[in-house]
């Protein structure tokens, strides 16, 4: 069974430019949750999707976006790039976050630089 | 206050010793606790779940839930340096629309 996959792996950009990342969740796993990862504030939560609906979100300026597609695949967006955007984004798939006690399984993360 | 809470570390322990984990969180919502191990450069890789109060235990892995205290941690038994890594706690929040929340990880280092 495939895990989660995340593409691309490494993204640098400039100041000002906007970047997609795509998200693909393991097989039959219907919500996708985004996470922002740096040294100095750890794990952050962006947002969660759920059979293509936002069903939750963090507090992130709305540069920050997000949809999923019929088939579970998510993508984020950032728009109007800043320094302090660099960071690991993870992803992270389960079969249904708020499910009692279902587990979420991370993606290998996109690494953006940007410059 | 922070909602999920872990002392940053690092936490030394020698080869073959038992490492304590510790995590506190605010919200008395949250139901579901997870601990990841983060290994530098990689991504979190699930190693448990807990969801009842008591201990659970998963080969060399015991991972405790006191609700009553708001209190998680994570014992890792006969510890080896490939243990070494970053531990997140996770709570899963429902009261926030099930959000998972991270703690800030806590470094562990075993010594040969």
């Amino acid at each position: 069974k495939a895990g989660v996959t995340q593409t691309p792996r490494y993204l640098i950009k400039t100041r000002g430019q906007q970047v997609t990342l795509s998200c693909s969740p393991i097989s039959g796993h219907r919500s996708v949750s985004w996470y922002q990862q740096t040294p100095g504030q750890g794990l952050q939560f962006l947002f969660e999707y759920f059979s293509e609906t936002q069903r939750n979100k963090g507090n992130f300026p709305g540069r920050f976006s997000g949809r999923q597609f019929s088939n579970s695949r998510s993508e984020m967006n950032v728009s109007t790039l800043e320094l302090g955007d660099s960071a690991l984004y993870l992803c992270a798939s389960s079969l249904d976050i708020r499910g009692f006690n279902t587990e979420a399984f991370f993606g290998q993360g996109t690494r953006l630089t940007v410059v | 206050q922070k909602e999920v809470e872990q002392n940053s570390g690092p936490l030394s322990v020698p080869e073959g010793a038992i490492a304590s984990l510790n995590c506190t969180y605010s919200d008395r919502g949250s139901q579901s606790f997870f601990w990841y191990r983060q290994y530098s450069g990689k991504s979190p890789e699930l190693i448990m779940f807990i969801y009842s109060n008591g201990d659970k235990e998963d080969g060399r892995f015991t991972a405790q839930l006191n609700k009553a205290s708001q209190y998680v941690s994570l014992l890792i038994r006969d510890s080896q340096p490939s243990d070494s890594a970053t531990y997140l706690c996770a709570g899963l929040f429902y009261n926030q629309g099930g959000k998972l929340i991270f703690g800030q990880g806590t470094e562990l280092s075993v010594k040969p």
